[in-house]
């Protein structure tokens, strides 16, 4: 089984719908991580959490919120979707004080397309 | 959040030695470096770390000089299976690291 799983893996909506990315991991880690990525272009970070009480804003947090609903759980949600938030969104975990410092581990993806 | 510079692409052929260098003029004295590598339509996964001098592991070595201002990712021999975008990222235990656009490498029979 995967450490770390996105559902859904793909979603189409339509503008002005709400819409929330799950992210579950079984590692064990404090720390989890959201990145979107656009075609051609490198992953930015949304929002991160260090622990369940520790929620920080990324590069790109506009238009987005997170939740963290357990150590090993990780939801964001777009509170009404837009066209150019279709993109390939990233969950990713790691371990504090561990080495290497702060790798992280990544899910498979959740492709969004905002009609 | 830092940023690396890194070059867009590079090409190369199977069994070659490909080095892929980043710039890091302003790394701050807890940043380490770290490499990722990304297939398409799949998350990043991590290749090597350092924070100065060489390290060596199975796939890949990290070099970075004295004044850490930039690294060499060097891959050796590499096969089709290489191909893929490479991300350098500066950073600390603090998580707080950010991906550039990488460098796509294509490797050619």
């Amino acid at each position: 089984d995967a450490d770390v799983t996105q559902t859904p893996r793909n979603r189409i909506t339509k503008t002005g719908k709400r819409i929330m990315l799950e992210c579950s991991q079984t590692k064990g880690h404090d720390r989890m991580y959201w990145y979107r990525q656009d075609p051609g272009l490198g992953l930015r970070l949304i929002y991160y959490s260090f622990d369940v009480k520790d929620i920080n804003k990324g590069e790109i947090s506009d238009g987005y919120s997170v939740s963290r609903q357990a150590q090993a759980k990780f939801s964001l949600s777009l509170e009404s979707a837009i066209p150019n938030q279709t993109a390939l969104y990233f969950c990713a975990t790691s371990d504090w004080g561990q080495a290497p410092n702060n790798e992280q581990f990544f899910g498979p993806g959740t492709r969004l397309t905002v009609l | 959040l830092a940023k690396t510079t890194q070059p867009i692409s590079m090409d190369s052929y199977e069994g070659q030695e490909v080095n892929i260098t980043c710039s890091h003029n302003n790394i701050a004295t807890n940043d380490y470096i770290t490499w990722y590598q990304q297939f398409p339509s799949q998350g990043p996964r991590f290749i090597i770390q350092g924070y100065k001098t060489k390290v060596t592991n199975e796939v890949a070595s990290l070099f970075i000089p004295a004044d850490r201002k930039s690294s060499t990712l060097s891959l050796p021999r590499v096969s089709l299976s290489d191909t893929a975008v490479y991300y350098c990222l500066e950073g600390t235990n603090a998580g707080k690291s950010t991906f550039g656009d990488g460098t796509t490498l294509t490797v050619k029979p």
